[in-house]
């Protein structure tokens, strides 16, 4: 079974410039998270989608950051423009359905760099 | 709010040695818990969660938590370590609901001497 695929695994962008990544998760899975690994931090999920719809996204921080998964497989998560602090790595993961029960399965991650 | 507290960024054992990650947790409601492991260049990877039934939990590779709602603990042991547990491990914390927010430790990094 193959896992969730992430892309790009690598970013380097200047602050204010623009930047996407790229999410396919477990065939099947109705839920996608998005969440951000600061260094030395634990991963803080950023927004929950279950299908095409948003569950949650109370700690995205919508000024700069967007996230659509439009046919309820990918997806896409954006930063416009991107601040220094933005640096992490992002971590999509996707389960079965939704619920604290759920088994979450994550991807490598894309670690984004901002210089 | 729930929050978690990982004691200790890094642990250091030595092969075949017990593996003790301390966990504790501050929840308003009866919590579920997990252990994650992650390691290098990687995702992170569930290794057990504690969701109100057994107060211990066995998970893969070895290890097992105890749940201790009297010390707000959700401790992370394996009886011998092995060179293939050195990564970093996560506990988290969610208080459950429709979204299902997890809060995350700042991890511990296991390193395993031969």
């Amino acid at each position: 079974e193959a896992g969730v695929a992430q892309s790009p695994r690598y970013k380097i962008i200047e602050k204010r410039q623009s930047v996407a990544f790229w999410c396919n998760p477990i065939s099947g899975h109705a839920t996608l998270y998005w969440y951000q690994q600061i260094l030395g931090q634990g991963p803080k999920l950023l927004i929950q989608f279950q299908n095409n719809g948003v569950v949650d996204d109370s700690q995205l921080p919508k000024d700069r950051f967007s996230a659509e998964r439009l046919k309820g497989v990918d997806s896409t998560l954006k930063i416009q423009p991107a601040k220094l602090e933005d640096s992490a790595v992002y971590l999509c993961a996707s389960s079965l359905g939704v619920g604290v029960t759920e088994t979450q399965y994550f991807g490598p991650g894309t670690r984004l760099l901002v210089l | 709010a729930q929050s978690v507290t990982q004691l200790g960024s890094h642990v250091s054992v030595s092969e075949g040695a017990l593996v003790l990650l301390r966990c504790n947790y501050s929840s308003s409601v009866p919590p579920y818990l997990f252990w994650y492991v992650q390691y290098p260049n990687q995702g992170l990877q569930l290794l057990l969660k504690y969701t109100s039934a057994a107060t211990l939990v066995k998970g893969i590779n070895g290890f097992e938590a105890e749940f201790k709602k009297s010390e707000t603990s959700f401790h992370l042991t394996k009886p011998s370590a092995h060179m293939s547990d050195a990564a970093e491990y996560f506990c988290a914390v969610s208080e459950g609901g429709g979204s299902y927010i997890p809060t995350f430790g700042r991890g511990t990094s296991l390193i395993v001497h031969p």
